[in-house]
């Protein structure tokens, strides 16, 4: 079945440094690819999302390229805050479904 | 605007014991969803509403897993004869409907099985 495979975390960063979180999938068909992010006592919301390949997914200096070549959705930020500090899923929608699936979720710790 | 409201937060009950939780949607969202998150993992899929009925129930695990929207708007979860292994935070969440609407989450409805 399909399915979603996020780098383990923690990951412990200082403030400025690069980014990089990777995610690849399995899936049947051509499926849409999401990164959620989950604030510490808040909800899972929507970061950035990329519905077709090479598509480039951003929002808040996040980015995310779709890459049918690798079935990878890997998410980067050039210089990461203390904000950032959250959990980060990778999901994928395979078309014509309704079903998301997700990712075990990394854990970014940010550092001052 | 309201969010995705879920009661209770957290919901401590004994093995074997009836729970019922709620899940409000954001007003006008046609989808809702229910997902079921344990420790260190991910959200796994639990059933999914348009309207009024269950379009795809695959992720309940077992017949102790039963979900309702009779108005097509609030949605309550029940799981009878709760076991320990029940014990998780369950995630409600909404969308507009069509097909890659974002999902909208709510804070989660942590369930302890004693």
């Amino acid at each position: 079945g399909d399915s979603v495979t996020q780098m383990e975390g923690p990951v412990t960063l200082s403030e400025e440094a690069f980014l990089t979180i990777n995610c690849t999938y399995t899936a049947t068909g051509y499926p849409s690819l999401f990164w959620y992010v989950q604030y510490p006592g808040e909800g899972l919301q929507l970061l950035l999302k990329a519905t077709k390949a090479d598509d480039k997914g951003s929002n808040k200096g996040f980015e995310a390229t779709y890459r049918k070549e690798t079935t990878s959705f890997h998410l980067e930020k050039g210089s990461v805050q203390v904000s950032d500090s959250a959990v980060y899923f990778c999901a994928l929608l395979t078309s014509g479904t309704y079903k998301y699936i997700f990712g075990t979720g990394t854990r970014l710790k940010v550092l001052a | 605007g309201a969010g995705v409201s879920q009661t209770p937060s957290n919901k401590v009950t004994e093995k074997g014991k009836y729970v019922e939780l709620r899940c409000d949607p954001i007003s006008g969202h046609t989808a809702l969803y229910w997902y079921r998150q344990s420790l260190g993992q991910g959200p796994e899929f639990l059933i999914y509403f348009q309207g009024t009925g269950a379009a795809d129930d695959s992720g309940l695990p077992n017949d102790r897993f039963f979900a309702v929207r009779p108005e097509g708007s609030v949605s309550t979860l029940k799981i009878q004869r709760t076991e320990r292994g029940d014990s998780a935070v369950y995630l409600c969440a909404s969308s507009l409907g069509s097909q890659g609407s974002p999902l909208h989450f709510g804070n989660g409805t942590r369930l302890t099985v004693t």
